[in-house]
């Protein structure tokens, strides 16, 4: 098992460009959630899934969009992004029998 | 509102004991989960603490004292690699599925 993988690793971006992170699991896990991660701040949820198909609003929301179209995936977009999105950005996911986070890698943005 | 509360940073030497604590104000709690972060990595999961008491896996316990609202994290005979800040995270049933999460802290182990 792969575990919890992120697409990309690093990326460098110029305000106002679009991108889209990819979260993938291969442990059938129902719950999905991305964060973002800035020194001394700890972890902020932006948005998370609770199965194929649905979508909810976290913490700092704003700027981001998200989609789950398929139970393994989960993606998270910046339509245009700002300089405030530069960040660490974790993709987890819940089994629906615990509510242990298993996290990916991370991938570090900046936004210039 | 909901507030979880931990120390920034403590500094330990190679060898000893520490305690991190971590308090909790939050309307309801299911658990509390404790996480270790490595400069640059994600975070891992070190326990999970549902009722009062101590548990311990190894080196490391953790405890709970709901009445409180307040939990640490004990780490003995430490080494070099426990450097890392360490994460405090409550569950409860009015989060919809989200963790309630500190803002970590920042262990230095020195020689």
């Amino acid at each position: 098992n792969a575990g919890v993988t992120q697409t990309p690793k690093f990326r460098v971006l110029k305000t106002g460009q679009s991108m889209t992170l990819l979260c993938a699991q291969d442990m059938n896990h129902e719950y999905m959630y991305w964060y973002r991660q800035d020194p001394g701040m700890g972890l902020r949820l932006i948005h998370y899934s609770v199965g194929e198909g649905t979508t909810a609003k976290g913490e700092v929301p704003d700027g981001y969009n998200v989609s789950r179209l398929k139970k393994q995936n989960f993606l998270l977009g910046l339509e245009s992004a700002a300089p405030s999105q530069t960040s660490v950005y974790f993709c987890a996911s819940v089994p629906s029998d615990s509510y242990e986070q298993y996290f990916g890698p991370g991938t570090r943005l900046t936004v210039t | 509102g909901q507030n979880i509360d931990q120390p920034t940073e403590m500094t330990a030497t190679e060898g000893a004991i520490v305690q991190i604590n971590c308090t909790y104000q939050t309307s309801g709690f299911n658990g509390l989960f404790w996480y270790q972060q490595h400069a640059g990595e994600a975070p891992t999961f070190l326990s999970y603490n549902v009722l009062d008491g101590l548990e311990e896996k190894g080196r490391f316990s953790s405890f709970l004292s709901r009445s409180k609202g307040y939990s640490y994290l004990l780490l003995k005979e430490l080494q070099m690699k426990d450097s890392a800040s360490y994460l405090c995270a409550v569950f409860t049933e009015n989060s919809n599925y989200q963790l309630i999460w500190g803002a970590g802290t920042k262990l230095i182990i020195k020689p």
